[in-house]
């Protein structure tokens, strides 16, 4: 079946750290991959997407390479801010059949002043 | 631009009442979504609806049913509440399908607990 898996949090870093959130998926077919954030007490939103294999998206700071080698989608920033705080989720869409968007458990990040 | 919005933000019912959640976007999406968000669990799809008068079963839909009467609503109606649907509910929309070039737009939620 189809399925997205990130690691477990929460992921605690102090200010100006390094990020790297991993994503894996498994899925049939040509899926688009998206990150979303979802901010204390806030609905999901979108922070960046790939749409096929070796897209790179990116927003805000953040990145995320569409590698189909190894069926991943790993969510990086340079250095992060404590406004950075959030619950992050990896996503894939496929565009044959249904409508239906399949989510990671989110990661929730700490970042420290 | 209001976008996606939710009402009530908080609720709180006792097991076997009934109630009825308001999503509307303003966005002129054709695809609407009812999701649930568990801890450790992500997200999982209840109901949606292709358009106006459309409504489709999800991943989680037992419990639960809907109603697209116009274009910018979607209704989730809980008819008899029980403790396991204690959970953070979320309306979506989408301009199309799902896909790449259409994705996801959320309210803030629905926080219900059902004792």
């Amino acid at each position: 079946g189809n399925s997205v898996t990130q690691m477990e949090g929460p992921v605690t870093l102090s200010e100006e750290a390094f990020l790297t959130i991993n994503c894996t998926y498994t899925a049939t077919g040509y899926p688009s991959l998206f990150w979303y954030v979802q901010y204390p007490g806030e609905g999901l939103q979108l922070l960046l997407k790939a749409t096929k294999a070796d897209d790179k998206g990116s927003n805000k700071g953040f990145e995320a390479t569409y590698r189909k080698e190894t069926t991943s989608f790993h969510l990086e920033k340079g250095s992060v801010q404590v406004s950075d705080s959030a619950v992050y989720f990896c996503a894939l869409s496929l565009n044959t059949g249904g409508f239906k968007t399949i989510f990671g458990a989110g990661t929730r990040l700490f970042v420290k002043a | 631009n209001a976008g996606v919005t939710q009402t009530p933000k908080f609720r709180v019912l006792k097991t076997g009442q009934s109630m009825t959640l308001l999503c509307a976007q303003d966005m002129n999406h054709e695809y609407m979504y009812w999701y649930r968000q568990d801890p450790g669990m992500g997200l999982r799809l209840i109901h949606y609806s292709v358009g106006e008068g459309t409504t489709a079963k999800g991943e989680v839909p037992d419990g639960y049913n809907v109603s697209r009467l116009k274009k910018q609503n979607f209704l989730l109606g809980l008819e008899s509440a029980a403790p396991s649907q204690t959970s953070v509910y979320f309306c979506a929309s989408s301009l199309i399908g799902q896909g790449g070039n259409s994705p996801l737009h959320f309210g803030n939620g629905t926080r219900l607990t059902v004792t």
